[in-house]
């Protein structure tokens, strides 16, 4: 998988947006960039996931650079169940998940706060 | 429509014993794979079954072993438990045709004595 450096942890207010930067400089043309979150002794759930253009749904939106390098989560309305450990992921290869493992980092720690 | 399933949510064995875990993929998909998650630790990649067979592995002894029957449903088997194989252990699903995501269940949290 394409390495990934995420920001160990960040802080945002209740009711403010939560943007979580991901680095991924080295992904190539076919390959996607995941986000899942990992709310505390929970399975991983999966957010949201892009390949060139900017995504979103009802969880959040995804905002990925012109250059693929970067990537940006971004929770518009953060609540204290929000908090959780991120994870950006870029899975090798052409395509989804499916055809392999994925690879997780440390993630980013996000704590909402009142 | 249900998610992933696993059984069961908590176990506890003592060292060299033998564990079995199970999963049940979310309604249509055909693959499953297996994390295991130390404490503090991102999951880490066991294995992948499709069709029956083990398609992936990552950097896992032998000790570690599973099975996916017909109906896709899976087992991830440990042998000679250490106390380092305590941790919560996760199945994912997904469908194998197309780029599809993988969805996690709720985890096995095994711990060895």
């Amino acid at each position: 998988d394409a390495k990934t450096t995420q920001p160990p942890s960040m802080d945002c207010a209740e009711g403010r947006a939560a943007n979580l930067p991901c680095n991924h400089s080295t992904i190539s043309g076919n390959e996607y960039v995941y986000w899942y979150r990992q709310i505390h002794s929970q399975g991983p759930q999966y957010i949201i996931h892009g390949l060139k253009n900017n995504e979103t749904n009802e969880m959040a939106s995804l905002i990925i650079t012109e250059d693929r390098k970067s990537s940006t989560l971004i929770l518009p309305h953060a609540t204290l169940r929000d908090t959780a450990v991120y994870y950006c992921i870029v899975p090798a290869g052409a395509g989804g998940t499916s055809y392999g493992k994925l690879t997780f980092g440390q993630g980013t720690i996000l704590t909402v706060h009142p | 429509d249900a998610g992933v399933t696993q059984s069961p949510t908590h176990l506890i064995k003592t060292r060299g014993q033998q564990v079995t875990l199970r999963c049940s993929p979310k309604s249509g998909h055909d693959t499953v794979s297996w994390y295991q998650q130390a404490l503090g630790q991102g999951p880490q990649f066991i294995f992948q079954y499709y069709e029956e067979e083990e398609r992936q592995r990552g950097n896992f002894p032998d000790r570690f072993s599973g099975h996916q029957f017909p109906n896709y449903s899976s087992e991830l088997n440990v042998n000679a438990l250490w106390l380092g194989d305590s941790a919560l252990y996760l199945c994912a699903s997904s469908r194998r045709v197309g780029q599809e995501t993988q969805y996690f269940g709720p985890g096995t949290r095994l711990l060895v004595l």
